[in-house]
């Protein structure tokens, strides 16, 4: 049982360039998540999908859109990167039933020049 | 808008003293709060949650309403307490997480 997997850990994009943020988890959760930390800033919302086939913006969407492919799959493409998308990308699944806990991947540390 | 404040961004004290690490929130309705942590090289895990009113590693947190306050608490520190530490309010409609800026706790020998 691996909980939330991400792929890649490391990137480094060249400002333009395109790339996709795979995430993927298997405790058959409904809710997933995707979230980006900057230094003194915590974590902030990028999207959000409550269910398969349903995504919705968070705080913070411009400049990336995402996909969930299926109930496992929730992924996050940067079209054309900027600078200012530098940061770490962390993926969350949650259950809409219970405790509503989350529980977060490992993190993918992307660089943009 | 709901807001998550952790005004510390450093707090060191040494093993056996105490530990208050301060959150504040905004929000309009019935707020479910939660502090996350992440201990070096291991990703970001719930610590505890206020609805469960539990106690987690010898931390607990009370809400206190009137003061719009989240604080967590540990009477006596460890060393492998050293982490750093998210206080988190969830959005009732998206049930997505607001974070604070966290709070790094450094637990001297």
């Amino acid at each position: 049982n691996a909980g939330v997997t991400q792929t890649p850990k490391f990137q480094v994009l060249k400002t333009g360039q395109s790339m996709t943020l795979q995430c993927a988890q298997d405790m058959n959760h409904n809710s997933m998540y995707w979230y980006r930390q900057d230094p003194g800033m915590g974590l902030r919302l990028i999207y959000y999908s409550a269910s398969e086939g349903t995504t919705d913006k968070g705080e913070v969407p411009n400049g990336y859109n995402v996909s969930r492919l299926n109930k496992r799959e929730f992924s996050l493409r940067l079209e054309s990167a900027a600078p200012s998308q530098t940061s770490v990308y962390f993926c969350a699944s949650s259950d809409r039933g219970g405790s509503y806990e989350q529980y977060f991947g490992p993190g993918t540390r992307l660089t943009v020049t | 808008a709901q807001r998550v404040t952790q005004p510390e961004k450093l707090l060191s004290v040494f093993k056996g003293a105490p530990v208050e690490l301060k959150c504040n929130y905004s929000y309009s309705g019935s707020p479910e709060l939660f502090w996350y942590v992440q201990y070096s090289r291991q990703r970001l895990q719930l610590l505890l949650r206020h609805i469960s009113r539990e106690s987690i590693k010898g931390f607990t947190a009370d809400l206190n309403k009137g003061e719009t306050s989240f604080h967590l608490k540990k009477p006596f520190a460890q060393e492998e307490d050293s982490a750093m530490y998210y206080c988190a309010l969830m959005d009732t409609g998206r049930r997505a997480l607001t974070f604070g800026s966290g709070t790094r706790l450094q637990v001297q020998p």
